[in-house]
């Protein structure tokens, strides 16, 4: 079955407990982007990439990593967590240009910083 | 930064009725998606509408697009109670690597 695969599904931290969330699809996509999702605000691009080790900022990088060492695979890194990181994260992947087709998405992760 | 903006913010039906969902956006875009998202899960490709394109179907879903007015809608139709969900539309525009989405549409559709 094609899909994105996140994990954790739940993750419940403390400050500045260094965490990752995987992300890993079976398409063979060459685009694959990070959103969160917030009450109000919708959601908000904080990374992409385009292809292996091609990786760009979206709308709200801060306190974020990434990296696209393999083609199925695009973790995002939280170095030190804040509260303000608390949020619903979702990894989406996409064949060829990140837009011109659409986007399959992932199960969510539901961090929680404390 | 929001592009797109969905009405109404939440829409209650009763099932078997029509669901109409808007969506206005603010610059030119090189297609409109629809996506559905279920309480707290990943959201699902509907449809997808280029710029050139006014209308869409897709089962009981049709999308419109007036590029003039900036706006698209999406009918559902002959509502069903599993189609309860947060309808969202996202937009591409320019060379953005990135669809934009507005902050969705709560739809409840009751037996």
């Amino acid at each position: 079955e094609a899909q994105v695969t996140q994990n954790p599904r739940y993750l419940i931290t403390v400050t500045g407990k260094k965490l990752t969330v995987t992300c890993s699809q079976n398409m063979n996509h060459e685009y694959m982007s990070w959103y969160r999702q917030d009450p109000g605000l919708g959601l908000r691009q904080i990374y992409y990439s385009m292809n292996v080790e091609v990786t760009d900022k979206g709308d709200v990088p801060e306190g974020y990593k990434v990296s696209r060492k393999e083609k199925r695979n695009f973790p995002l890194i939280l170095e030190s967590p804040s509260p303000n990181q608390t949020s619903l994260y979702f990894c989406a992947s996409s064949t060829r240009t990140g837009g011109n087709y659409g986007y399959t998405f992932g199960s969510g992760t539901r961090l929680t910083v404390v | 930064s929001q592009q797109g903006e969905e009405d109404p913010q939440a829409l209650s039906i009763q099932e078997g009725e029509n669901a109409t969902m808007n969506c206005s956006y603010k610059t030119s875009i090189n297609n409109l998606q629809w996506y559905r998202q279920n309480s707290g899960r990943g959201l699902v490709h509907l449809i997808l509408i280029r710029s050139n394109e006014r209308e869409k179907h897709s089962g009981r879903l049709r999308v419109t697009l007036d590029t003039s007015k900036k706006s698209s809608s999406l009918l559902i139709t002959a509502s069903r109670a599993a189609d309860t969900a947060s309808y969202f539309c996202a937009t591409h525009t320019g060379t953005a690597s990135k669809l934009t989405f507005g902050t969705g549409t709560r739809l409840q559709v009751t037996l």
